[in-house]
């Protein structure tokens, strides 16, 4: 149980363009989905926090209008890099807490490159 | 002072030794104790997983939390080269699922057939 999936693994895209990742819980509904950044040989850095039916948090530094959130239902939450650049390129993980929260599980991550 | 503390070593054992894993922590509120291990290029896969003070074992891995201290441990028996990766201790308050999870930096871990 409590298995997370994250959609593409990886993309490799141009500079300017947009890259959307899509995070589910397979097997529970998740109040609450986190957004993580990982830099190799770096620990996790959480974005963002997001609820479903509203507006996501996000931790200090991170950028909302570059960084979007939706948290369409449940068991679906995407993360959209608009206009990305080279400096976006990093491994991006999701996690899903449940009710109540007492952990999170983690999607396995999407590896993103911009050129 | 960051809020959780693990040594990013790497710690490289020979296979079948008993492996110490360690974290300490200043926030006292924290309740929920975990410990992830992520592969290289993967996600963290949740552990062990503990509330307050006390230890917990399952297979080869125990778990021990002490709040007096505020350290905890995770304790790996018959090291496989399978275990090779990297542990990351994690806590949160744990008042709902939102509670944000405070991670450390992850000891890399090797294993020495």
């Amino acid at each position: 149980g409590a298995v997370v999936s994250q959609h593409p693994s990886w993309v490799i895209c141009k500079s300017g363009t947009s890259v959307k990742i899509e995070c589910r819980s397979l097997d529970f509904q998740a109040t609450t989905m986190f957004w993580y950044r990982q830099f190799p040989k770096q620990s996790l850095m959480l974005m963002a926090t997001s609820n479903e039916g509203s507006k996501a948090t996000y931790e200090q530094g991170v950028e909302k209008d570059k960084f979007l959130i939706n948290h369409a239902s449940l068991t679906l939450s995407t993360l959209t890099v608009t206009s990305a650049h080279p400096e976006d390129s990093s491994f991006y993980i999701c996690s899903a807490g449940t009710d109540p929260g007492e952990t999170q599980y983690f999607g396995p991550g999407t590896r993103l490159l911009v050129l | 002072q960051k809020e959780v503390e693990q040594d990013p070593g790497p710690l490289s054992v020979p296979e079948g030794a008993i492996v110490s894993l360690n974290c300490t922590y200043s926030n006292s509120a924290f309740q929920y104790f975990m410990w992830y291990r992520q592969y290289s290029r993967k996600g963290p896969e949740l552990l062990m997983y503990t509330y307050s003070s006390g230890n917990k074992e399952d297979g080869r891995f125990t778990a021990q939390v002490d709040k007096s201290s505020k350290y905890i441990s995770l304790f790996i028996r018959d090291s496989q080269p399978s275990d090779s990766a990297t542990y990351l201790c994690a806590m949160s308050p744990g008042y709902s699922s939102a509670s944000k999870i405070i991670f450390g930096s992850g000891t890399r871990l090797s294993i020495r057939p």
